[in-house]
């Protein structure tokens, strides 16, 4: 069966400060996709990126990174000098590769709640 | 664009009545997906159809909740008879092929 599990419950930083929240999965497949998705306080769930199982290379988007390590089964997300913004639960997500078009479900992990002070 | 859209956006009714959530995917998607986010159990899904056919229902919490999909363009979750338990936020969401999963704004459903 598939988990994910985002061990940091809450994590909160001043702005500017660089935080990274963390993201461990399981899975029986070889082929699979990880997400991360954020939802801020007024509740829509916002995509941020998705990776395939295939493809280690950390990716860079303005202020935010992510550093995939199947090694560990990690797919770890940084924020480079955070803003109030900022400010959100962030989900991390697992789903089944596929064939032939299907899609496949979700798992989430429990979310990150990042408090980012002024 | 629009993005998924879901009525009601909030929805207050009493223990025992019937409850109708909708969802529009966008336009071209091919699936579409259920999610119920509660704080004690987080985001789960419920259900997804693929080509409007329900593939995976094993998230239903039972037979209290059904869900339909008459067309690509329309899908509707029903409580009947709802119960305090049910009181939470339901997304619904649609993707294409690629697996990329766009949510809707969510029904915060309360059943007193």
């Amino acid at each position: 069966a598939q988990k994910v599990t985002q061990a940091q419950t809450e994590i909160s930083v001043v702005e500017k400060e660089d935080v990274t929240l963390d993201c461990v999965y399981e899975t029986r497949d070889t082929t699979y996709y990880l997400f991360w998705y954020k939802q801020p306080p007024s509740g829509e769930l916002v995509f941020l990126i998705r990776r395939n199982s295939f493809d280690e290379q950390n990716e860079i988007s303005g202020r935010y990174s992510w550093n995939f390590q199947k090694s560990t089964s990690s797919f770890n997300f940084t924020i480079t000098a955070s803003q109030v913004v900022d400010s959100a639960v962030y989900f991390c997500a697992l789903s089944e590769g596929n064939s032939g078009g299907s899609n496949y479900k979700l798992t989430f992990g429990k979310g990150t709640l990042l408090t980012v002070n002024p | 664009d629009a993005g998924v859209i879901q009525s009601p956006r909030h929805e207050v009714t009493e223990m025992g009545q019937e409850v109708t959530l909708r969802c529009k995917p966008i336009s071209g998607h091919n699936s579409l997906f259920w999610y119920r986010q509660t704080m004690m159990r987080g985001l789960e899904l419920l259900i997804y159809f693929n080509n409007n056919v329900p593939i995976d229902d094993s998230g239903m919490p039972e037979d209290r909740f059904s869900a339909k999909m008459p067309n690509a363009s329309f899908s509707t979750l029903k409580i009947q008879p709802s119960e305090p338990r049910d009181s939470a936020v339901y997304f619904c969401a649609s993707s294409l092929r690629d697996n990329e999963q766009f949510f809707g704004p969510g029904t915060r459903l309360t059943v007193l």
